[in-house]
């Protein structure tokens, strides 16, 4: 079955600083996977999605995400954070057009 | 385009009451989901159907919850009768498959079951 496995429930960061949110798979075919934000009281809404095309993925708001099959992981990165990029992220992969969630992980930025 | 729309958008019911959600798709759309989203989790698929068929509920507290899509559109999701721990974030999306676009979400129903 596949699954995802995000490290870290709370991620604190300065701003400015570089933002790195994990994200691991385990899949037993080449996954669809993705990144999804959410913020207060708001529905998710898709970052950036990596579709067996390249393999280093941008994203909307400066986030990009790469790919690394030796290592199962998928994590998300920004040079710089900002005070608006405080919410909550979701790793997620598709399975048979379902989408299987990690956790999450809260980035919190401090001024 | 309009989003995915969904009411209400909080609701407080006591445990054994019944509640009913909506939720209004992108127009179009043929694939639509019902995501359960737990505080401190990720969401968890309830049921997804495509046009007015279930896909998959294996998901789904089927002694409890029910759903369903009408003419293959609007869906609603019921619960009855709630539990404590049915207190959650309800999400919608939906997807339009043949464009290989990806899963658009609503803005959820809050349940909080007192």
């Amino acid at each position: 079955a596949q699954s995802v496995t995000q490290l870290g429930s709370h991620v604190s960061v300065s701003e400015g600083a570089l933002v790195l949110l994990r994200c691991n798979y385990s899949s037993s075919v080449p996954p669809y996977l993705f990144w999804y934000v959410q913020y207060p009281n708001q529905g998710l809404q898709l970052l950036l999605k990596y579709t067996s095309a390249a393999t280093l993925v941008k994203g909307i708001n400066g986030f990009e995400a790469e790919f690394k099959k030796s290592e199962t992981s998928f994590h998300l990165t920004k040079p710089s954070a900002h005070m608006s990029d405080a919410a909550e992220y979701f790793c997620a992969v598709d399975s048979s057009y379902k989408l299987i969630f990690g956790s999450g992980t809260r980035l919190l930025v401090r001024p | 385009e309009a989003g995915v729309a969904q009411s209400p958008r909080y609701k407080i019911i006591e445990k054994r009451q019944s509640v009913a959600f909506w939720c209004n798709p992108i127009s179009g759309h043929a694939t639509l989901y019902w995501y359960q989203q737990i505080l401190g989790q990720g969401p968890k698929l309830l049921i997804q159907f495509q046009n007015n068929g279930v896909v998959d509920d294996s998901q789904l507290p089927k002694d409890r919850f029910s759903a369903e899509r009408l003419k293959g559109v609007d869906s609603t999701l019921k619960i009855q009768p709630a539990k404590l721990e049915d207190s959650a974030v309800y999400l919608c999306a939906s997807w339009n498959r043949d464009r290989g676009d990806e899963q658009y979400f609503g803005p959820g129903t809050r349940l909080t079951v007192t």
